[in-house]
C-alpha cells in the first residue's frame, strides 16, 4: 500500500535559518506529491505540489523536488520567518488510484524564534 | 468565503450517542472527502464522493460511520453509538474532478474540520 514517512519533529529554528524536512514515500502507481501546511487554528492549506518525476514545485520561499529514484520530496526553504510555524504535512496522491485520496505522513512540527 | 465549511465547529458528546457533522465544499466541486486526523498523525481518508455518488467506503472505520451527500452538495457524516476512541478532527476536502491529466484534478481544498470529543 501506499505510505508517507517524513522526519519527527518538533523543529526549532531561528529567523532566517535554511530549512529542511525530509519526506519518503512508497506508492505502487505513479503519485503525485503534496505538502500541506497548517497554521494554529486553521485548516489545512495546501502548499506545493509536483505531479511527476523532476519536476518542482514552489511557493512562498518553499520548494521540494520530485525524486523518483529516491522516492522523496523533501521540502526546503532557504531563510523561514515566525510566521512559517505551523505543522508541516507531506502527502501523496495516487493517480491510478480513481479515487485520489490522499495519503499523509505524520506532520512536521516547526517552531521559528526571533 | 467561499472555502470548505464545516459544522459544528466543535463537539463534545457522552459515550453511546449519535453525533452528525456536515460539511459544504466550494460550489463548484464535484469531489467530496473526509477524513480523520487523530493527536499527533496526519489526516487519514476515510470516504469519498463524485456528485451523489459514494465511490469508496471501504476505509470507513467501522459500520457505526456513514455518510451521504444526497443531492451532490453538502455532505453529513455520522457516526453511530460513539466511543472514546472515536475522539479526533474531522475534515472534510472538496476537488473539482476535471478528467485524468488535468491540473485541477489533484487539488484538494479542506475546510476547517470538527473536533469531536466523546465522554
Amino acid at each position: 500500500g501506499n505510505s508517507v514517512t517524513q522526519m519527527e519533529g518538533p523543529v526549532t529554528l531561528s529567523e532566517e535559518a535554511f530549512l529542511t524536512i525530509n519526506c519518503t514515500y512508497t506508492a505502487t502507481g505513479y503519485p503525485s506529491l503534496f505538502w500541506y501546511v497548517q497554521y494554529p487554528g486553521e485548516g489545512l492549506q495546501l502548499l506545493l505540489k509536483a505531479t511527476k518525476a523532476d519536476d518542482k514545485g514552489s511557493n512562498k520561499g518553499f520548494e521540494a523536488t520530485y525524486r523518483k529514484e529516491t522516492t522523496s520530496f523533501h521540502l526546503e526553504k532557504g531563510s523561514v520567518q515566525v510566521s512559517d510555524s505551523a505543522v508541516y504535512f507531506c502527502a501523496l496522491s495516487d493517480t491510478g488510484a480513481g479515487s485520489y485520496q490522499l495519503t499523509f505522513g505524520k506532520g512536521t512540527k516547526l517552531s521559528v524564534i526571533p | 468565503d467561499t472555502g470548505v465549511s464545516q459544522n459544528p465547529r466543535h463537539k463534545i458528546t457522552k459515550r453511546g450517542q449519535n453525533v452528525t457533522f456536515r460539511c459544504d465544499p466550494i460550489s463548484e466541486h464535484n469531489r467530496l472527502y473526509w477524513y480523520r486526523q487523530t493527536l499527533g498523525q496526519g489526516p487519514e481518508f476515510l470516504t469519498y464522493f463524485q456528485n451523489e455518488a459514494q465511490l469508496e467506503k471501504s476505509r470507513l472505520l467501522s459500520d457505526r460511520f456513514s455518510a451521504e451527500r444526497p443531492k451532490g452538495s453538502f455532505s453529513t457524516l455520522e457516526i453511530q453509538r460513539t466511543e472514546q476512541g472515536d475522539s479526533a478532527m474531522y475534515l472534510c476536502a472538496s476537488s473539482l474532478a476535471l478528467g485524468q491529466g488535468r491540473v485541477g484534478f489533484y487539488e484538494q481544498y479542506f475546510g476547517p474540520g470538527t473536533r469531536l470529543t466523546v465522554t
